[in-house]
């Protein structure tokens, strides 16, 4: 069964300062791996997501993210962060078997606060 | 284009009722699924419904079941509520099934006293 681990439960970043998420993932073949953000009482929005091709990605609001097989990692970075972006992250891997769709497996999201 | 739409968006409920919630996915948009967000145990899948057939279920009892319907809304339904039913249930849609991207609607609350 696949797994996925966001090692950090919160992170605080000044504002304007670089960020840098971590996700690792554990799946048996090539997964397909998302970032969502969600604001408090929201629903998620879709950040980015790598489905094959480049393995550096970009997405909205200028983030960006990095998959690394030989590390089983799915980062997700941004050069300079805004207030805005104060949320709950989360990465999810999607896993297909013959009958369709297993439905996405989450992290258990990492806590983003932005000090002024 | 609307986005994916949920109603309620806040449910209380006592043990043992029953509850229905509905979802609208995004327009042409045939597969929905269904999450579970608690603090706790964070966001698991439920299930997956396209063209009317649910193709996946995730490890939950049979207290949670669902159906979608021909023009793809799906209802969710929880009988003999629980506290531990306490949640935001989330609805994706995605236009060929979960390998497509999924876009979530705003959930709905649930409190169960």
């Amino acid at each position: 069964a696949q797994s996925v681990t966001q090692p950090d439960i919160h992170i605080t970043v000044s504002e304007g300062a670089s960020l840098e998420l971590r996700c690792n993932y554990s799946y048996g073949a090539t997964p397909y791996l998302f970032w969502y953000v969600q604001s408090p009482g929201q629903g998620l929005q879709l950040l980015l997501k790598y489905f094959s091709g480049d393995t550096l990605v970009q997405g909205i609001k200028g983030f960006e993210a990095e998959f690394k097989r030989s590390q089983s990692s799915f980062n997700l970075r941004k050069p300079s962060v805004h207030w805005s972006d104060a949320a709950e992250y989360f990465c999810a891997v999607g896993a297909y078997s013959g009958g369709g769709a297993d439905g996405l497996t989450f992290g258990k999201g990492t806590h983003l606060i932005i000090q002024p | 284009k609307a986005g994916v739409t949920q109603t309620p968006r806040y449910l209380i409920k006592t043990r043992g009722q029953q509850v229905t919630l509905s979802c609208s996915p995004i327009s042409g948009h045939r597969s929905v699924s269904w999450y579970q967000q608690t603090p706790g145990q964070g966001l698991q899948f439920l299930f997956e419904y396209f063209s009317e057939t649910q193709r996946n279920k995730g490890n939950f009892p049979g207290r949670f079941s669902g159906r979608q319907f021909s023009n793809s809304r799906s209802e969710m339904n929880v009988s003999t509520l629980e506290l531990g039913d306490s949640a935001l249930y989330l609805c994706a849609s995605s236009s060929r099934g979960s390998e497509e991207t999924q876009y979530f609607g705003p959930g709905t609350r649930l409190l169960v006293l």
